[in-house]
């Protein structure tokens, strides 16, 4: 079982430049999310989605954009990348949700560094 | 709003020791709790949870216990082994009545865990 894959696992970017951070899941899941891990600051939720065509913001969406076209695949662009974004991403999936039964699997994680 | 404290790291132990690693919580109404391990260079993965006030999540060892009176869900271990060395993040569900099927997870700061041989 692959899980959840995220690509790429290290970024460098310059300032001013995009891109897309790829996530997978073959689990079937309904629920995915993207979440930034900054040191000594716990998990922050930047977007996500219950549901193929169906997104919603988190706590830190600015900077950042969603697309859930297939139940299978919820890729993260970043637009004009800025320092501020350096951080480890990390994509999770569930198939109930964070409810009380709801559990969530995690991909490996990207680092990103803007420089 | 909600929240999660969890006692500042890092925690060095040596094989064999006990473990407790601290967690409290404030919340409204009725939250799920969840210890999250994340070994060296991978994501996080699910430890344990509990649902309600004095359930007992128990896997690999570990243990906590939803105390309700003293809103915690402190992590425990009788004897730690070398490759228990991970962070380990305590969260809560969000169960408010509008929170719907999705409730969102929030995160405690991580507690980091080095055992030394």
């Amino acid at each position: 079982n692959a899980g959840v894959t995220q690509t790429p696992k290290f970024r460098i970017l310059k300032i001013g430049q995009s891109m897309t951070l790829q996530c997978a899941q073959d689990m079937n899941h309904n629920y995915m999310y993207w979440y930034r891990q900054d040191p000594g600051m716990g998990l922050k939720l930047i977007y996500y989605s219950v549901g193929a065509g169906i997104t919603d913001k988190g706590e830190v969406p600015n900077g950042y954009n969603v697309s859930r076209s297939t139940t299978e695949d919820f890729p993260l662009r970043l637009e004009l990348a800025a320092p501020s974004q350096t951080s480890v991403y990390f994509c999770a999936s569930s198939f109930l949700g964070t409810g009380e039964s709801g559990k969530l699997f995690f991909g490996s994680g990207t680092q990103l560094s803007v420089l | 709003g909600d929240s999660v404290t969890q006692m500042e790291g890092p925690v060095t132990l040596s094989e064999e020791a006990f473990l407790t690693i601290n967690c409290t919580y404030t919340a409204t109404g009725y939250p799920s709790l969840f210890w999250y391990v994340q070994y060296p260079g991978e994501g996080l993965q699910l430890l344990l949870k509990a649902t309600k006030a004095d359930d007992k999540g128990s896997n690999k060892g570990f243990e906590a216990t939803y105390r309700k009176e003293t809103t915690s869900f402190h992590l425990e271990k009788g004897s730690v082994q070398v490759s228990d060395s991970a962070v380990y993040f305590c969260a809560l569900s969000d169960e408010g009545e509008n929170a719907g099927n999705n409730r969102k997870l929030i995160w405690g700061l991580g507690t980091s865990l080095a055992v030394n041989p």
